[in-house]
């Protein structure tokens, strides 16, 4: 078992700000970083699969960087909204296949 | 078919009972993965299916738990002697070749013994 490590375990936001949270993974046998979205009573949805030190990803609000070197990832969400709620999970996918999974970031976004 | 499938969404049985839980991944999809999430914990990666090889069962919790895939497309994970350590969702992927990174859930099933 791999040490993925997310933080916070938890953060509120208000709707409209900004907020950014981390993912620290093995930073050898690196294959790739996934980052995952994962609603209540929903199947986990990818948001970005990340393989170069210093990819930077953008889908709509949400953005991730990597560093492969020192075993860090962070995603960030701007401007928050309501519907950014749900758990964010990091997972690190090394050279045989496998994932390991963090535990997660649960946003909350208050209206 | 569109997504990943999986049944039954739920199952409750008693313990020591066997249980099969089913995975159909999307039509195409070469690679397989199981994994499972206990109460309170994260996602647990068990096993993963390269056509209808399995190349590493290190991730499986214990010798009652085994995994098979036929066709190279449905899998099967079962559950002998079942345990209340066992209850957790129990989540199955898909991506269109094990190097492909992408990964596609289904809903899982949530396995409660009693």
């Amino acid at each position: 078992i791999l040490n993925v490590e997310q933080s916070p375990q938890s953060l509120h936001v208000q709707e409209g700000d900004s907020t950014n949270f981390t993912c620290s993974f093995p930073s050898s046998n690196f294959y790739a970083l996934h980052w995952y979205r994962w609603e209540t009573a929903k199947s986990p949805e990818a948001l970005f699969v990340m393989t170069l030190n210093g990819d930077e990803k953008k889908k709509g609000r949400i953005s991730a960087t990597l560093n492969t070197k020192e075993g860090y990832s962070y995603l960030y969400i701007k401007g928050s909204q309501p519907e950014d709620s749900a758990t964010y999970l990091c997972a690190f996918r090394s050279n045989d296949y496998k994932l390991s999974f963090g535990a997660g970031t649960t946003v909350t976004v208050r209206a | 078919g569109a997504g990943v499938s999986q049944s039954p969404s739920n199952k409750v049985t008693e313990k020591g009972k066997d249980v099969e839980l089913r995975c159909d991944p999307i039509s195409g999809h070469t690679a397989l993965y199981w994994y499972r999430q206990s109460l309170g914990q994260g996602l647990e990666f068990l096993i993963y299916f390269q056509g209808n090889s399995a190349p590493d069962k290190s991730g499986l919790p214990s010798d009652r738990f085994s995994a098979e895939r036929t066709g190279g497309s449905v899998s099967t994970l079962t559950i002998q002697r079942t345990q209340q350590e066992d209850s957790a969702v129990y989540l199955c992927a898909s991506s269109q070749a094990i190097h492909y990174n992408e990964q596609f859930f289904g809903p899982g099933t949530r396995l409660t013994v009693l």
